[in-house]
């Protein structure tokens, strides 16, 4: 199975702030990557997929960028509605596995 | 418009059996890969089985021989029969399929199953 380490599992952040999320693969995935948002008692969201495309109606704070085994995601201005728990899932090969998760909260 | 409407969780004892249902519009289960994922209180995304448009099935190590997947293409209904249930099996149990690009998946709303006596 391909595993997916996502840094840091905690980021503590102001509104306003640039922060940008990690996901590394053990095994290139090409570009098959995507971002979702998950909010308390809610499903994830897509935000990113094929690791740079933006899903449509994601603000454009929001982007993707990355291909083989390293992938970023980043929020160019952090907004009160941005603070989740941010998931990325490789679609290259089943089954297909997740990241342990970024968290970001308000410092 | 994809939905993916789950039911069928609850509480149930250690030992159990529980039958996890998926329904969806939108599209054809037949014709797409239709996953379960569950996510653990607190915890993160697990992938839990697959079954492909083929009919093929495949599940995790964790779930296999305990868990099997199945659909009926007359109610475009996805199941997920759950036996031998453990405390750890305990999770928000998501129904979820691929975009037609095969690039991310539509999420249903989670059905919550609690194995515990």
């Amino acid at each position: 199975d391909i595993q997916l380490t996502q840094s840091p599992s905690f980021l503590s952040a102001s509104v306003g702030d640039r922060v940008t999320l990690t996901c590394r693969a053990s095994h290139g995935i090409s570009s098959y990557l995507a971002w979702y948002q998950q909010k308390p008692g809610k499903a994830p969201k897509v935000l990113i997929y094929t690791a740079s495309t933006l899903q449509s109606g994601v603000p454009s704070r929001f982007s993707g960028s990355g291909s083989g085994t390293e992938f970023t995601l980043t929020i160019s201005s952090l907004q009160p509605e941005d603070f989740a728990i941010y998931y990325c899932q490789q679609l290259n090969t089943y089954p297909l596995t997740f990241g342990g998760g970024t968290k970001v909260e308000i410092k | 418009e994809v939905q993916l409407v789950e039911s069928g969780g609850g509480l149930i004892q250690p030992g159990g059996s529980l039958r996890l249902s998926c329904a969806a519009s939108g599209f054809t289960v037949s014709n797409n890969y239709m996953n379960w994922v569950r996510q653990a209180p607190g915890k993160g995304l697990e992938w839990v089985s697959y079954v492909y448009s083929g009919g093929a099935t495949f599940y995790a190590d964790s779930v296999k021989g305990r868990f099997t997947i199945s659909r009926d293409s007359s109610k475009n209904t996805v199941f997920l029969q759950m036996n031998s249930l453990r405390a750890e099996d305990t999770a928000v149990y998501y129904c979820a399929t691929l975009h037609d690009s095969g690039s991310y998946f539509y999420w249903g709303q989670g059905t919550l199953v609690t194995v515990s006596s």
